[in-house]
């Protein structure tokens, strides 16, 4: 059975901070690493990803992580804001499958 | 406007009733999922379709009966629901399955609750 483990479970920011979510992963042949966010009411929508020939990809304040030889992966939120206040989920994905990882609530304090 | 859309997005049904959840997707894909999202297990893999074939039934109840008459339009019909089916309902689309070029693109969701 493949396993994703997200952690922490929820996480509270203050505004300015610097938001740090880690996904684990099992499977070995997975080669796309992706995170989605999303906002209450609304589906998840893909954030940020990387493919495993780099071990580190930013956009803007977003910054994934990627440790191959560990099996794991993390999004860090720069100079974090209140309308990043979400729930974030890693998805890595390979050999046609995705498999989610159960969750970060993330809630910034103004 | 969002590229999956998903009606009804709020239903209320009894146990005994049939209804249908419908999505449909206008970005060309050829992937489509259906999601349940729940407090307990946050997103539970349903349905998959690829190219109208379903290609995963992930031990869903025979209660959830899923159709895709054509790479743009999934349903998801439901008979005999029991409460704990009460949820939100999430279709995905992909350009290919989604392992392979990894991104899905969600619909807002239909939200379920079974009296």
């Amino acid at each position: 059975q493949q396993q994703v483990k997200q952690s922490p479970q929820s996480l509270i920011v203050q505004k300015g901070g610097i938001s740090i979510i880690n996904c684990a992963y099992e499977n070995t042949a997975f080669d796309y690493f992706p995170w989605y966010q999303q906002f209450p009411g609304k589906g998840p929508a893909l954030l940020i990803a990387i493919r495993p020939d780099v071990s580190e990809k930013k956009e803007g304040r977003f910054t994934i992580s990627f440790n191959k030889s560990a099996k794991q992966f993390s999004l860090h939120i720069m100079d974090s804001q209140p309308g990043d206040s979400a729930t974030y989920f890693c998805a890595p994905g390979g050999e046609d499958k995705i498999i989610f990882g159960k969750g970060t609530r993330l809630h910034i304090l103004p | 406007e969002t590229g999956v859309t998903q009606t009804p997005r709020h239903l209320v049904m009894g146990m005994t009733n049939k209804k249908s959840l419908k999505c449909e997707q206008h970005l060309g894909h050829n992937a489509m999922y259906w999601y349940k999202q729940s407090a307990k297990k946050p997103l539970e893999l349903m349905f998959v379709y690829n190219f109208k074939e379903q290609t995963e039934n992930n031990s869903v109840p025979s209660r959830f009966s899923p159709e895709c008459p054509n790479s743009s339009h999934l349903f998801l019909h439901l008979h005999t629901l029991q409460p704990e089916d009460s949820a939100l309902y999430l279709c995905a689309s992909s350009r290919n399955l989604a392992g392979v070029t990894g991104e899905l693109f969600f619909g807002e969701g239909s939200r379920l609750t079974v009296l």
